[in-house]
């Protein structure tokens, strides 16, 4: 059966500081990867999915980026986070073909900046 | 952009009640999804119905699409205090490999 990880599952960082959160999918091949963010109480705003290796497709200009350097691998970064940054971040995946087909979802990440 | 948008915000019931749930959305689309989140948890896909279905159903669940008013109701029968959570609406964008989600509508269950 496919499963997701998600890692961290919370952290706390200050204002200028890089970040790092990591998705991994099991069991299941050239998956399509989404990152979403969920502010308090909010809604999930997409903010870059992926087809396949290398090919990345950003939703929303700010200062965060994702890389999918393996098959079943994605991850966000940011060079200097933002108090903005702060959310509840969601990685989800679905099969490939499928489109918009049903999304599996991680646990996800809750990032404070202060 | 939003596409699909939930009312209400927020409904508060007794157990056994019947909960329904709208969802809005504004351009065409290939399938409409409603997912359910537990507080502070990842979301969890309940049903998908696609643009030439006008309703379906699974188990307590019974959703109804009408592509000419580009709504969606979500309706869960005899809601126990476990349905507490918040629940949304997915749509796909056209032509786009991508789902847009609502705000959600939060219910709470009162035993």
């Amino acid at each position: 059966s496919q499963t997701i990880h998600q890692w961290p599952a919370t952290l706390v960082q200050p204002v200028g500081s890089p970040l790092s959160l990591e998705c991994t999918v099991e069991g299941t091949s050239n998956p399509n990867l989404y990152w979403y963010r969920q502010a308090a109480g909010r809604g999930l705003q997409l903010l870059f999915y992926s087809v396949g290796i290398g090919q990345i497709s950003s939703e929303v200009p700010q200062n965060l980026s994702a890389s999918r350097p393996q098959d079943r691998q994605f991850i966000l970064s940011s060079k200097k986070l933002l108090l903005s940054d702060s959310g509840f971040y969601l990685c989800a995946w679905n099969h490939h073909g499928a489109g918009t087909g049903e999304l599996f979802f991680g646990e996800g990440s809750r990032l404070t900046v202060l | 952009s939003q596409q699909g948008e939930e009312d209400p915000q927020a409904l508060s019931i007794q157990e056994g009640e019947n909960a329904t749930m709208n969802c809005s959305y504004k351009t065409s689309i290939n399938n409409l999804q409603w997912y359910r989140q537990n507080s502070g948890r990842g979301l969890v896909h309940l049903i998908l119905i696609r643009s030439n279905e006008r309703e379906k159903h699974s188990g307590r669940l019974r959703v109804t699409l009408d592509t000419s008013k580009k709504s969606s109701s979500l309706l869960i029968t005899a809601s126990r205090a476990a349905d507490t959570a918040s629940y949304f609406c997915a749509t796909d964008a056209p032509g786009a490999q991508k789902l847009v989600f609502g705000q959600g509508t939060r219910l709470t269950i009162n035993p």
